[in-house]
């Protein structure tokens, strides 16, 4: 049984441009969560995706968005990138039976913006 | 809204001293708490959760107790090992959000 990987493990991009980061979710789970983790800071909830839909989302702007693929693999794409974007991006993979079980959390993508 | 409360760190410990790290939580309902461990350069690690009141969660030698009545969650741990050393996150999932609420952290530094 495979964990939650993510790629790339490090990025470096410049303020205005576009970023993809992605997920695989752990064998067996179908709902993927993405973290922000400014330096020095607990992960703070960016967004939920469940059976490719949207399922809560934190306080982030719109330039924040996120895919779910039927392999229930997933990306977040960030728009017009800002100084602030620049943190550990972390994917938790979990079941949802109905109520919310553990989360498992992949080793993250460290994003700096220039 | 719901929220996490961890003791500030650094805790700075010699080798087989006794760990307390407190934390206390504020909630709607009866959330599942937990308790994350990211070692330096890593993602997040489960070490132990509880999801009602009066569970003990354990892992790895650490214990945390579900205490409803403090509102609180205190991970301890007997005797600790500089392999310990980390940043330790207290959690809870409430409600049907879906989703982690994080403490601050607690960075621990276990000294030879």
């Amino acid at each position: 049984e495979t964990g939650v990987t993510q790629s790339p493990t490090h990025l470096i991009k410049t303020r205005g441009q576009q970023v993809t980061l992605r997920c695989s979710s752990q064998s067996g789970h179908n709902t993927v969560s993405w973290y922000q983790q400014a330096l020095g800071q607990g992960p703070q909830f960016i967004f939920q995706y469940y059976r490719e839909e949207e399922n809560g989302r934190g306080n982030f702007p719109p330039r924040f968005s996120g895919l779910q693929f039927p392999n229930y693999s997933s990306e977040l794409n960030v728009n017009a990138l800002e100084l602030d974007d620049s943190a550990l991006y972390l994917c938790a993979s979990s079941i949802n039976s109905g109520r919310f079980e553990t989360q498992y959390f992949g080793p993250g993508t460290r994003l700096l913006v220039l | 809204g719901d929220s996490v409360t961890q003791m500030e760190g650094p805790v700075t410990l010699s080798e087989e001293a006794f760990l307390t790290i407190n934390c206390t939580y504020t909630a709607t309902g009866y959330p599942s708490l937990f308790w994350y461990v990211q070692y330096p350069g890593e993602g997040l690690q489960l070490l132990l959760k509880a999801t009602k009141a009066d569970d003990k969660g354990s892992n790895k030698g650490f214990e945390a107790t579900y205490r409803k009545e403090t509102t609180s969650f205190h991970l301890e741990k007997g005797s600790v090992q500089v392999s310990d050393s980390a940043v330790y996150f207290c959690a809870l999932i409430s409600g049907n959000t879906g989703k982690l609420i994080f403490g601050q952290g607690t960075t621990l530094q276990v000294k030879p």
